[in-house]
């Protein structure tokens, strides 16, 4: 089955840029997401990025996708103290199931000032 | 627009004893999901409804775990009788069909199970 796979922890200072890391092993056609789940909250969507894409940008936001490597990057600009949560990696196959989410562990980003 | 309502946000009961979960999701919401997230880990599918019939239940343990969305709205999930193991966060979601890209899943803030 689909697995996908995320570091636990990082850590930057406020104004660093982040980028957090997550490898999936799903074949060709899919989606990749990013959730971000506050503290005692549910998840929100972040961005995602089809797999026949190379790059999306929106805001603070950069996604960039190395499709030979399955690796996926969520890169933060300019991060702020509200980024601080746990931000987590998702891939879905493009047919069936519609959005049938596969998650990874989850990436702790704490921002220290 | 309201967001996905559950309730309730924390239950803790023993093992062997039963519970059930509630969740409201948007108004007009086709898609309905149940996730369980436990701690440390990402959110596991449970069952997904499609208004009142059940799409995929294929990772939901049915000797314990049972769930429902009788008029395609609101929709409960139980447990019965609860292990040590089901101590997690029950996270409920929705969106407007089946789910894509352009119709992405609206979490709600979940229900902390603790079965002591």
């Amino acid at each position: 089955g689909e697995d996908v796979e995320q570091s636990l922890f990082l850590s930057v200072r406020e104004g660093d840029s982040s980028v957090i890391n997550c490898t999936y092993t799903d074949s060709s056609s899919t989606y990749l997401y990013w959730y971000k789940q506050e503290p005692g909250a549910g998840l929100q969507l972040l961005t995602y990025i089809f797999s026949n894409m190379d790059m999306k940008q929106d805001q603070r936001l950069t996604v960039l996708l190395n499709k030979k490597d399955k690796h996926l990057s969520l890169r933060i600009a300019d991060t702020q103290t509200g980024d601080s949560a746990i931000y987590f990696c998702a891939e879905s196959p493009v047919t069936g199931g519609g959005n049938k989410l596969t998650f990874g562990t989850g990436t702790q980003l704490k921002v220290e000032l | 627009e309201a967001g996905v309502a559950q309730s309730p946000r924390y239950k803790i009961i023993e093992k062997r004893q039963s519970v059930a979960f509630w969740c409201n999701p948007i108004s007009g919401h086709a898609t309905l999901y149940w996730y369980q997230q436990i701690l440390g880990q990402g959110p596991k599918l449970l069952i997904q409804f499609q208004n009142n019939g059940v799409v995929d239940d294929s990772q939901l343990p049915k000797d314990r775990f049972s769930a429902e969305r009788l008029k395609g709205v609101d929709s409960t999930l139980k447990i019965q009788p609860a292990k040590l193991e089901d101590s997690a966060v029950y996270l409920c979601a929705s969106s407007p069909d089946r789910g894509t890209v352009n119709s992405p899943l609206h979490f709600g803030n979940g229900t902390r199970l603790t079965v002591t």
